[in-house]
């Protein structure tokens, strides 16, 4: 069965500061791996998502997130976080194909930013 | 364009009352989701149809119910509700199965159990 790890549930930054977020899976198959962010009383949007190809791939808001095999991780990364990015972030992994909706979560990180 | 619509937002029932969540969707996708959110534990997904006319069951389907009404429409309903089922629910669609289109989420439903 597939399963995702977010290993960190309480993150806090100061404005300004890199950010990294660990994601760790574990799939039989190639993953369609994604990171979804949700803000107190929204729904989830997604930020990016990777199904084949280059393993670092770019997202909205200035995110990006790198797919490596060997450690069966996909960290999602900001160079320099805003306190607009305070919020609760996602991992999930599915097997696309006939079951692309079909996803399995991570427990979620939840990112404070300070001024 | 509104995207995906659910309601009720917030609900308060007692246990053993029924009740439905309504989902809906502008957007012309083929598939369709509901998902619970509870602390510490992510979403997991409750039921899905893929397309029109079919359901099928996700990780947690025990105690509830759901009808694709349309290709817009996907409700998720409770018989007979229990306080393990106190949690947000999300409705959530995409273009169809086989294609790489990102799921789409509504804003969720907050159901309280007493």
């Amino acid at each position: 069965a597939q399963s995702v790890t977010q290993p960190d549930i309480h993150i806090t930054v100061s404005e300004g500061a890199s950010l990294e977020l660990r994601c760790n899976y574990s799939y039989g198959a190639t993953p369609y791996l994604f990171w979804y962010v949700q803000s107190p009383g929204q729904g989830l949007q997604l930020l990016l998502k990777y199904f084949s190809g280059d393993t670092l791939v770019q997202g909205i808001k200035g995110f990006e997130a790198e797919f490596k095999r060997s450690q069966s991780s996909f960290n999602l990364r900001k160079p320099s976080v805003h306190w607009s990015d305070a919020a609760e972030y996602f991992c999930a992994v599915g097997r696309g194909g006939t079951s692309y909706g079909k996803l399995t979560f991570g427990q979620g990180t939840i990112l404070t930013v300070h001024p | 364009n509104a995207g995906v619509t659910q309601t009720p937002k917030f609900q308060v029932l007692k246990t053993g009352q029924s009740m439905t969540l309504q989902c809906a969707q502008d957007m012309n996708h083929n598939s369709m989701y509901w998902y619970r959110q509870d602390p510490g534990m992510g979403l997991r997904l409750i039921y899905y149809s893929a397309s029109e006319g079919t359901t099928d069951k996700g990780e947690v389907p025990n105690g509830y119910n759901v009808s694709r009404l349309n290709k817009r429409e996907f409700s998720l309903r409770l018989e007979s509700a229990a306080p393990s089922q106190t949690s947000v629910y999300f409705c959530a669609s995409n273009y169809r199965q086989g294609s790489t289109g990102e799921l789409f989420f509504g804003e969720g439903s907050r159901l309280t159990v007493l």
